[in-house]
């Protein structure tokens, strides 16, 4: 069975504070692709990441940064310098390869509140 | 990526009604598509698998008769609420998934209260 868990159900950072949201992962796959999307107030959710689980290279994309480990089987995502528009509800999810990659399991998103 | 519209934003309907949710893909031609249903403060709970000029694939617990899927074109898929209740009220979302980097990206979302 497949499972992502986001222990954090919600952080509060004040503005140009850095901050790591944590995920961590269940798969029986030896292929799976992990991801993570954000969803702001509006609703819809924003595709952010896919690592391949071949690829544990960590990525930097601007303020954003993503620490893949597969010892841990951890994938988590650093905000530096944290911005009011960064307050959004952030998902981490699993696709494996024994589904076709086609079912997305979800965590619980993690509430990140960012103040002025 | 890609662009996945859905209409409409949001609905309040009477119970007992039935409602439809459209989901199109606006710049791929989208095989499988996928909707979701988000309770609030919750995460996405996947509904159902709808292919392309084949039955939908619905997830354990979830009523087909009740949440009818229809995929008739490429770019289309819906969504139809049967005879709604309150406690379907909640947030639909649809999401297409993109060939070859297998990566789903979704619809703004459809809000649907039942009174």
């Amino acid at each position: 069975a497949q499972k992502v868990t986001q222990a954090q159900t919600e952080i509060s950072v004040v503005e140009k504070e850095d901050v790591t949201l944590d995920c961590v992962y269940e798969t029986r796959d030896t292929t799976y692709y992990l991801f993570w999307y954000k969803q702001p107030p509006s609703g819809e959710l924003v595709f952010l990441i896919r690592r391949n689980s071949f690829d544990e290279q960590n990525e930097i994309s601007g303020r954003y940064s993503w620490n893949f480990q597969k010892s841990t089987s951890s994938f988590n995502f650093t905000i530096t310098a944290s911005q009011v528009v960064d307050s959004a509800v952030y998902f981490c999810a699993l696709s494996g390869v024994n589904t076709g990659f086609q079912k997305l399991v979800f965590g619980t998103g993690t509430r990140l509140l960012v103040s002025p | 990526g890609a662009v996945v519209s859905q209409h409409p934003s949001w609905v309040i309907c009477k119970s007992g009604t039935s409602v439809k949710i459209e989901c199109r893909s606006l710049d791929f031609q989208a095989t499988t598509m996928f909707w979701y249903r988000q309770f609030p403060k919750q995460s996405l709970m996947l509904m159902a698998t709808s292919n392309e000029g084949s039955k939908a694939t619905y997830e354990q617990g979830v009523e087909k008769d009740k949440f009818l899927i229809n995929h008739a074109s490429l770019t289309l898929s819906t969504l139809t609420v049967t005879s709604a209740h309150p406690e379907d009220s909640s947030f639909y979302i649809c999401s297409e998934l993109t060939d070859p980097t297998d990566t789903q990206y979704f619809g703004p979302g459809t809000r649907l209260t039942v009174l």
